[in-house]
């Protein structure tokens, strides 16, 4: 099946700083991706959708000035917690499209802690 | 709107044990059916899915069955073993987005 890659795995800094994850999709192009967010014992919360070329689209009451998303090529978003405070500690999962057999592709995760 | 409801965990057991993890959905129009699984400290793996009404998806000895008439997508299995120790999420999807269920931990004792 088709592998999307997280990078990093995890990341620890500190309060007022800002942390860049990247999701890659390493054996297909993907026009869409997704960045969730996911609590312990809880499910994913859908926090935006990136296109390929164009403005990332935000979730209700996720704030797009502090999550940046940036989805530059086929292959690669970003998501950038910007001066993140230990409340945006979580695990956050992107996923990319595959419109070939319309399936969602997960990565691993990235477990984000902020002291 | 779309949703998925799914029985609350956890779900504790004994190898060899028969498994339902239930769960039903609210969808507007006909939305794909799927079973993700999530290992500790791991991200989602597909599990098995379903496009169409009355179609079964397998894996790994996991079935579930997409029943329109009952919104449903039962999971089941008829011999866990202790490796089937994680979290399972329903989902459905309309479209490109995913909708999750609240997960369903699961474990199985030796």
């Amino acid at each position: 099946g088709a592998v999307v890659s997280q990078h990093p795995s995890w990341v620890i800094c500190k309060s007022g700083t800002s942390v860049k994850i990247e999701c890659r999709s390493l054996d297909f192009q993907a026009t869409t991706m997704f960045w969730y967010r996911q609590f312990p014992k809880q499910s994913l919360m859908l926090m935006a959708t990136s296109n390929e070329g164009s403005k990332a689209t935000y979730e209700q009451g996720v704030e797009k000035d502090k999550f940046l998303i940036n989805h530059a090529s086929l292959t690669l978003s970003t998501l950038t917690v910007t001066s993140a405070h230990p409340e945006d500690s979580s695990f956050y999962i992107c996923s990319a499209y595959f419109s070939g057999n319309n399936e969602q592709f997960f990565g691993p995760g990235t477990r984000l802690t902020v002291l | 709107g779309n949703s998925v409801t799914q029985m609350e965990g956890p779900v504790t057991l004994s190898e060899e044990a028969f498994l339902t993890i239930n769960c039903t959905y609210t969808a507007t129009g006909y939305p794909s059916l799927f079973w993700y699984v999530q290992y500790p400290g791991e991200g989602l793996q597909l599990l098995l899915k379903a496009t169409k009404a009355d179609d079964k998806g397998s894996n790994k000895g996991f079935e579930a069955t997409y029943r329109k008439e009952t919104t449903s997508f039962h999971l089941e299995k008829g011999s866990v073993q202790v490796s089937d120790s994680a979290v399972y999420f329903c989902a459905l999807t309309p479209g490109q987005n995913f909708v999750f269920g609240p997960g369903t931990r699961l474990s199985v004792l030796p």
